[in-house]
């Protein structure tokens, strides 16, 4: 057990609908990262949020966005959803002052696009 | 172009064997190199992280090992068990400014009873 969570753990939308994915961390943990793994894939890193501001973003367009929250929630949210968005989201948090290796991934949520 | 690359992609061994997974990355400016497994559908665990200036470390019956010279790396597993059964992924911190985390495709492990 990490002490990270995630929901939901499936989702199934349609092309062009939005979607919130949401992320639980343990108290103290106050970075947070979102990756998305494709079927057979390695995770790609989407962005990452320290103090409720996104410090860092890897090559995701603009309609992935995200919120992080004082008591160590976070949320995912992706716009005008496409085929290709269908994979597997992953949220790691780390604690304060730890190096950046020392993340706990949550469970993941499966979303599936129609 | 900084890759990590994973042999074999799939492996399936009977009960007890030892076995090695493979992990190669194209630039050996790393600033370390992780193993994760990944159970299916689930998150990641990490196994053990070598340091760029290590060249392995230990946890059970798993040694990890790292040659940056050669930019290789393998993850040895000692008398395998159907629980050790899941994806095994690589990931490399390339040195730089913005310390980049690249990640292999995994190996998926299926140890039978």
């Amino acid at each position: 057990e990490t002490g990270v969570t995630q929901s939901p753990t499936h989702l199934i939308k349609t092309r062009g609908q939005q979607v919130t994915l949401r992320c639980s961390s343990q108290s103290g943990h106050n970075t947070v990262s979102w990756y998305q793994q494709a079927l057979g894939q390695g995770p790609q890193f989407i962005f990452q949020y320290y103090r409720e501001e996104e410090n860092g973003r890897g090559n995701f367009p603009p309609r992935f966005s995200g919120l992080q929250f004082p008591n160590y929630s976070s949320e995912l949210n992706v716009n005008a959803l496409e085929l290709d968005d269908s994979a597997l989201y992953l949220c790691a948090s780390r604690p304060q002052g730890a190096s950046k290796d020392e993340q706990f991934f949550g469970p993941g949520t499966r979303l599936t696009v129609l | 172009k900084q890759e990590v690359t994973q042999i074999p992609a799939a492996l399936s061994v009977p009960e007890g064997e030892n076995l090695v997974l493979n992990c190669s990355f194209t630039d050996s400016a790393i600033y370390n190199l992780q193993w994760f497994r990944q159970d299916p559908g689930k998150g990641l665990t990490s196994l053990l992280l070598i340091q760029s200036s290590q060249r392995e470390q230990t946890s059970g019956r798993l040694n990890a090992s790292l040659d940056k010279s050669s930019g290789r790396s393998t993850l040895y597993i000692a008398a395998s068990q159907p629980g050790d059964s899941a994806t095994y992924l690589c990931a490399v911190r390339y040195a730089g400014n913005n310390r980049k985390l690249i990640w292999g495709l995994g190996t998926s492990l299926a140890v039978n009873p």
